[in-house]
């Protein structure tokens, strides 16, 4: 089976420009999640769509928007880039959109490292 | 909201000691908790996980972690590291109120030395 693959996996930007960067999920998976991991930092959550449909977001203001595609691959973006948006974007699948047995046990990609100067 | 709390954030050990870390949530309910790992130069991983039943849960590569409900832990314990254990460890919980959406803690940086 194809794990969750991201795309660009660096990236350099300058603030007040937009970005979008692109997951796509393990196969078999229809649930996507992005985090956000600054340095020294654990993951936090910025949304998660279910069947193309936002299915919860985190405390992140709406210049972070998303995506979902019918194949459940889904992209990320954020427009008007701050310099405090500099981290590694973590996209996640799985199975499941609130199940309790085996849904949310994350599939993680490698990330995009995302600077802003 | 769920919020979760990881308080050692560097460990340091030899070779065959034994290893806890730490993990403390806050949430009233019933939760599913959760370690991940990172190895160096690889993608965050299911280390184990806890939805119910038998507290004590086991995971891969001979790590294992207690659900204790009454003081709201769930620490990853391992009985004699090894080189190869040397990652980023993190804690996360989910909880029915919302999506089932993962909340991460901070994370450990354990460096065994040979």
């Amino acid at each position: 089976e194809t794990g969750v693959t991201q795309s660009p996996t660096h990236l350099i930007k300058t603030r007040g420009q937009q970005v979008t960067l692109r997951c796509s999920s393990q196969s078999g998976h229809n649930t996507v999640s992005w985090y956000q991991q600054a340095l020294g930092q654990g993951p936090q959550f910025i949304f998660q769509y279910y069947r193309e449909e936002e299915n919860g977001r985190g405390n992140f203001p709406p210049r972070f928007s998303g995506l979902q595609f019918p194949n459940y691959s889904s992209e990320l973006n954020v427009n008007a880039l701050e310099l405090d948006d500099s981290a590694l974007y973590l996209c996640a699948s799985s199975l499941g959109g609130g199940a309790r047995s085996g849904a949310n046990v994350l599939t993680f990609g490698a990330g995009s490292r995302l600077t802003v100067l | 909201a769920q919020s979760v709390s990881q308080h050692n954030h560097h460990v340091i050990l030899s070779e065959a000691a034994s290893l806890e870390l730490g993990c403390n949530y806050s949430y009233g309910g019933t939760v599913n908790l959760f370690w991940y790992v990172q190895y160096p130069g690889q993608h965050l991983q299911l280390l184990l996980k806890y939805f119910s039943g038998d507290p004590l849960v086991k995971g891969i590569k001979g790590f294992e972690a207690e659900f204790i409900k009454s003081k709201f832990s769930f620490n990853l314990r391992k009985p004699s590291v090894q080189w190869s254990d040397t990652a980023e460890y993190f804690c996360a919980v989910n909880a029915p109120g919302g999506s089932y959406i993962p909340t991460f803690g901070r994370g450990t940086s354990l460096i065994v030395h040979p």
